[in-house]
């Protein structure tokens, strides 16, 4: 089976500065990861992605991720963070298996915070 | 395209009740899934389907039932109500579980 940990619950951040967004899984077969994002009162939506190939995976509204197969890691970041970037963001993966992935497992998700 | 449609948009039952939360896509997607989102807890599977006539339990599926007699639909039914299925509902579809998932605008139940 595979899990999600979100590491913060909560993250307050200053407009224009940096952001990281901790998500560690534990899986005994390759993944595929996530991030999601979540504006108020509304549906999720897809941030980026990492399927295979190269480790650093960039994706909507300037965010970015890294995969780190031996920390088991996918943190996300955006070097200078807007107002409208405030939401709740949520890490997920699936277990590849043989017989094809069939259930995304989501993390607790973090709720991002820009203040002015 | 609508893409995906979720009805109600708010619903508030009595223990005990049942009732139906329907799902619809218009994008000829294969999978199809069900997700309830509590605070603090994420986004917990409760049943997905993979296609017309195949479905499968993730998660959380006690309380509830799904079936897909199109491709088209995906209907959510809790069978008797409990305060404990009080959450946030959402719907999900995509060509494949490692493509996008396309998330409907949820439906927020209130059981008493």
């Amino acid at each position: 089976a595979q899990s999600v940990t979100q590491l913060d619950s909560q993250v307050p951040v200053f407009e224009e500065a940096p952001v990281e967004l901790r998500c560690n899984y534990s899986s005994s077969v390759s993944v595929y990861l996530f991030w999601y994002v979540q504006y108020p009162n509304q549906g999720l939506q897809l941030l980026l992605k990492y399927l295979s190939g190269s480790t650093l995976v960039k994706g909507i509204n300037g965010f970015e991720a890294e995969f780190n197969k031996s920390q088991t890691s996918f943190h996300l970041r955006k070097p200078s963070v807007h107002i409208s970037d405030t939401a709740e963001y949520f890490c997920a993966v699936i277990g590849y298996k043989i017989q094809g992935a069939q259930k995304l497992v989501f993390g607790q998700g973090t709720r991002l915070t820009i203040n002015p | 395209n609508a893409g995906v449609t979720q009805t109600p948009k708010f619903q508030v039952l009595k223990t005990g009740q049942s009732m139906t939360l329907q799902c619809a896509q218009d994008m000829n997607h294969e999978y199809m899934s069900w997700y309830r989102q509590d605070p603090g807890m994420g986004l917990r599977l409760i049943h997905y389907s993979v296609g017309a006539g195949i479905t499968d339990q993730g998660e959380v599926p006690n309380g509830y039932n799904v079936s897909r007699s199109t491709t088209e639909d995906f209907p959510l039914r809790l069978l008797s109500a409990a305060p404990s299925q009080t959450s946030v509902y959402f719907c999900a579809s995509s060509y494949s579980i490692q493509y996008e998932q396309y998330f409907g605008p949820g439906t927020r139940l209130t059981v008493t």
